[in-house]
């Protein structure tokens, strides 16, 4: 059965940093892109970028380009999304997806809902 | 604002047919056969409904199709069901450097 197990929400305060991680089982995690998806609070779905976990290769969406990173530990197929300094409206929950090439996203994650506050 | 454009709601009654528009441009869903429809329940994550344009994944209900022209893609939801109730969204592959765009979804009312 294929997997996408997410860590758990997090609370921070504006400018720390956070890694949230997603975990592949259930299928080859080399051979599927991971997307990361943000979804603010009542908002729609926004791609955020990929990954290629076979050689960490990523694009970012030129809305999240710099802002946020996003690495792969292929030995443990696990992705991971990170921010270095987080903003208030970084607020949402997040979901890692398992990608084709053709973009389509068969498999989520349960998301990881990061709440940014002071 | 979305790439894709999505009717916000769209209502119908039991047993009844509705229809939800996508409609991009000839760099996403005109030009690429890869539009995807994803079903969302409040606090869930989405779920997969249709894949290339027409596909329909593994245990996916054949009241739910896809199909595509022009620039506008088009899901179709027959004999509705309560449980359909819910937020749908498209998503394109495109060859910007985006990868994949999503529309801003459209919230389906089982009256």
């Amino acid at each position: 059965e294929v997997q996408l197990v997410q860590s758990g929400a997090e609370v921070k305060k504006p400018g720390e940093s956070l890694r949230i991680s997603c975990k592949g089982s259930g299928y080859s995690f080399t051979t599927y892109w991971i997307s990361w998806v943000r979804q603010m609070p009542g908002k729609g779905l926004e791609w955020m970028g990929r990954i290629d976990p076979s050689d960490s290769y990523t694009n970012y969406s030129p809305s999240f380009q710099g802002h946020v990173s996003i690495s792969a530990d292929k030995s443990i197929s696990t992705a991971y999304l990170q921010w270095s300094s987080l903003k208030a409206s970084d607020t949402a929950m997040y979901y890692c997806a398992k990608t084709s090439s053709s973009a389509e996203v068969d498999y989520w994650g349960q998301g990881t809902l990061v709440t940014v506050s002071s | 604002q979305s790439a894709l454009t999505q009717p916000a709601s769209v209502s119908g009654s039991p047993g009844q047919s509705i229809t939800i528009s996508c409609t991009g441009t000839s760099s996403d869903v005109g030009g690429y056969n890869y539009v995807s429809w994803y079903q969302q329940h409040p606090a869930k994550a989405p779920k997969l409904m249709i894949f290339d344009v027409s596909k329909r994944p593994s245990g996916v209900s054949n009241r739910f199709s896809g199909s595509k022209s022009g620039n506008t893609a088009s899901l179709t939801i027959s004999g509705l069901q309560a449980e359909d109730e819910a937020d749908y969204y498209c998503s394109s592959y495109t060859s910007s450097n985006t990868f994949v765009v999503f529309g801003g979804g459209t919230k389906l009312t089982v009256l």
